[in-house]
């Protein structure tokens, strides 16, 4: 049962257009979510995060939203650029027992064109 | 470098051979993760630590899976008696918090049980 969910394998975007990216999850004591990017052969790294308290989170050209009560959350990159071609996994924490097991999506693959 | 480092890169063993995996956080960092990460799937949790602490191991498929953190630092995860199920991407993270909200990434070790 996966509790967060990807729904879309890959995702192309032109060169300077908006990237957005979605994410589905199913448990409602999640209260953290955050956004990895991984190129080939590298490890994940951490782009962006967003608290439950928010809905909007704003990183230079990343921002992340929030919808709880869909249970839903993207994230939005303006304008696409070359280097953001890359997987990109949403991930999710429950902490109210201290629960720090992050739990990830399956990841989206972004394809930006020239 | 800065990074969280794996050792080894690449590992082959025939089954039924015991395989010990190492990380070596980013110095300082308080929380270390263990992750397995098929093929088009995201990272799936195994275990983490707190310092030397193993705080939850629930993701470990079965009791051949084991890790440890004696010193707060190194990990090591091993596999004994492995098996060609058991092949995959082993990824370590390290967090500067016990909240493991932030998690820095290795470059795994990638496992094949022949």
């Amino acid at each position: 049962d996966q509790q967060v969910k990807q729904n879309s394998p890959s995702l192309s975007v032109q060169e300077g257009r908006i990237s957005i990216l979605n994410c589905d999850y199913t448990n409602s004591m999640f209260d953290y979510f955050l956004w990895y990017k991984k190129y080939p052969a590298e490890g994940p790294t951490f782009l962006i995060s967003i608290s439950s308290i928010k809905d909007k989170n704003e990183d230079g050209r990343f921002t992340v939203f929030l919808n709880k009560s869909a249970k839903h959350l993207s994230l939005h990159i303006v304008p696409s650029q070359p280097g953001d071609s890359a997987v990109y996994f949403c991930a999710a924490r429950g902490s109210r027992n201290r629960d720090d097991k992050i739990i990830f999506g399956k990841g989206t693959r972004l394809h930006i064109l020239p | 470098g800065a990074g969280v480092s794996q050792s080894p890169r690449y590992k082959v063993t025939k089954r039924g051979q015991d395989v010990a995996l190492r990380c070596d956080p980013i110095s300082g960092h308080v929380s270390l993760y263990w992750y397995r990460q098929a093929l088009g799937q995201g990272p799936e949790f195994l275990t983490y630590f707190n310092y030397e602490a193993q705080q939850d191991k629930s993701g470990l498929p079965n009791d051949r899976f084991s890790a440890e953190r004696p010193e707060g630092s190194i990990s090591t995860l091993t596999i004994q008696r492995t098996e060609q199920r058991d092949s995959a991407m082993y990824r370590c993270a390290s967090s500067p918090s016990d909240l493991g909200n932030e998690q820095f990434f290795g470059p795994g070790t990638r496992l094949t049980v022949l």
